[in-house]
């Protein structure tokens, strides 16, 4: 098992191009996520996926869209990326927990991708 | 005031020596405690959660929570230089189902 892939590792942008950020989790699981990573700020949810087919607007989702392809991928989409979105982007993946949890708990990162706008 | 605060470090103990690294939160609605380690250039991977106030041990790792302090603490006996990561702890609040995720501490131990 692979567990959750990211695509690209790296990525610089100019400011207002665009791009996606691709992710793939090969454990089964309902919930995916996307999150940032900045310095002092620590993990904030940017949307998640509770199941193939719905999305939802997480802490910071101001600049990003989301497609859940199906139920193994979840994409991030900056439209006109801006210098703010510097940052190291993970997604996630989670089992869902009986009793309606959504089984956060258990989350699976991926291997993060690296951001650079100028 | 953050809902989860985490002393960012960094901390440096010498190899052998336990370590304690610890989280305070404000929101008593959080009912699930994580910690997450994170090596440098990868993403967190779990480590241990529990539900409970007390004590969870899992090998040289010890999960502790006291919700009537707000508080939790991870231990880590007979460190050694393969636990050199960031240790984030999380808490999730079911009434609204939201993970929150501390800043995160940078810890080293020296061979």
């Amino acid at each position: 098992n692979a567990g959750v892939t990211q695509t690209p590792k790296f990525q610089v942008l100019k400011t207002g191009q665009s791009m996606t950020l691709q992710c793939a989790q090969d454990m089964n699981h309902n919930s995916m996520y996307w999150y940032r990573q900045d310095p002092g700020m620590g993990l904030r949810l940017i949307y998640y996926s509770a199941s193939e087919g719905t999305t939802d607007k997480g802490e910071v989702p101001n600049g990003y869209n989301v497609s859940r392809l199906n139920k193994r991928e979840f994409s991030l989409r900056l439209e006109s990326a801006a210098p703010s979105q510097t940052s190291v982007y993970f997604c996630a993946s989670s089992e869902v927990t009986v009793g309606g949890m959504r089984g956060q708990e258990t989350q699976y990162f991926g291997p993060g991708t690296r951001l650079l706008v100028l | 005031q953050k809902e989860v605060e985490q002393d960012p470090g960094p901390l440096s103990v010498p190899e052998g020596a336990i370590v304690s690294l610890n989280c305070t939160y404000s929101n008593s609605a959080f009912q699930y405690f994580m910690w997450y380690r994170q090596y440098s250039r990868k993403g967190p991977e779990l480590l241990m959660y529990t539900y409970s106030s007390g004590n969870k041990e899992d090998g040289r790792f010890t999960a502790q929570v006291d919700k009537s302090s707000k508080y939790i603490s991870l231990f880590i006996r007979d460190s050694q230089p393969s636990d050199s990561a960031t240790y984030l702890c999380a808490m999730v609040n079911f009434g609204n189902e939201k993970l929150t995720f501390g800043t995160g501490t940078r810890l080293t131990i020296i061979p």
